[in-house]
């Protein structure tokens, strides 16, 4: 079975500053792999996924993130932090294919953002 | 876009209730979820649905069960709601394919006094 670690429960970064969440996954072969993010009282909101092709992934709100096999690593990057960014970030991982298969998610990053 | 409605962002039930927590998505979408979500445990699954009246469990399923009389609408019941089945219930739906994706609703934010 799948599994996904996210080793940093808290951030926190001053505005303007570059940001670096890590996301590492257990699988045997090459997942889907998503970041979400979380605003306080909101349901989860997709940042960007990977499923095959380029290793560097753009998504909405100037975020990337490179999945790197060798390192079963999937980590999301923002070159320059807004406030607005402050939030709880997860990273998934799911099996590709459809049917029954499932989402497992890490236990999330809290994001404080310093004005 | 998909939507994805859960009927209700706060609930407050007492100890030994039946709850009842609806989701309904609008994209004829085979594939539902529900999800626990606790401070520190991220998301876990409860249960999964890939057709009317199937139902899979995920990996917390004891004390819940679910009903998919319908495509658009995936119930979530707790047969005897207890205090520590306080939580927030996130559902989602899922598109195969090209655009294989997950929707996620707004949340359930249950307390069970």
């Amino acid at each position: 079975a799948q599994s996904v670690t996210q080793p940093d429960i808290h951030i926190t970064v001053s505005e303007g500053a570059s940001l670096e969440l890590r996301c590492n996954y257990s699988y045997g072969a090459t997942p889907y792999l998503f970041w979400y993010v979380q605003s306080p009282g909101q349901g989860l909101q997709l940042l960007l996924k990977y499923f095959s092709g380029d290793t560097l992934v753009q998504g909405i709100k100037g975020f990337e993130a490179e999945f790197k096999r060798s390192q079963s690593s999937f980590n999301l990057r923002k070159p320059s932090v807004h406030w607005s960014d402050a939030a709880e970030y997860f990273c998934a991982v799911g099996v590709p294919g459809g049917g029954g298969n499932k989402l497992t998610f890490g236990t999330g990053t809290q994001l404080k953002v310093e004005l | 876009d998909v939507k994805v409605t859960q009927s209700s962002r706060y609930l407050v039930k007492r100890t030994g209730e039946k709850v009842f927590l609806e989701c309904v998505q609008d994209m004829d979408h085979e594939n539902m979820f529900w999800y626990r979500q606790d401070p520190g445990l991220g998301l876990r699954l409860i249960y999964f649905s890939y057709d009317v009246k199937m139902k899979e469990k995920g990996d917390i399923p004891e004390g819940y069960s679910v009903s998919r009389e319908k495509k658009e609408r995936f119930s979530l019941i707790l047969e005897s709601a207890s205090t520590n089945q306080t939580s927030m219930y996130l559902c989602a739906s899922r598109v195969t394919g090209p655009h294989y994706g997950y929707t996620f609703g707004s949340g359930t934010r249950l307390t069970v006094v």
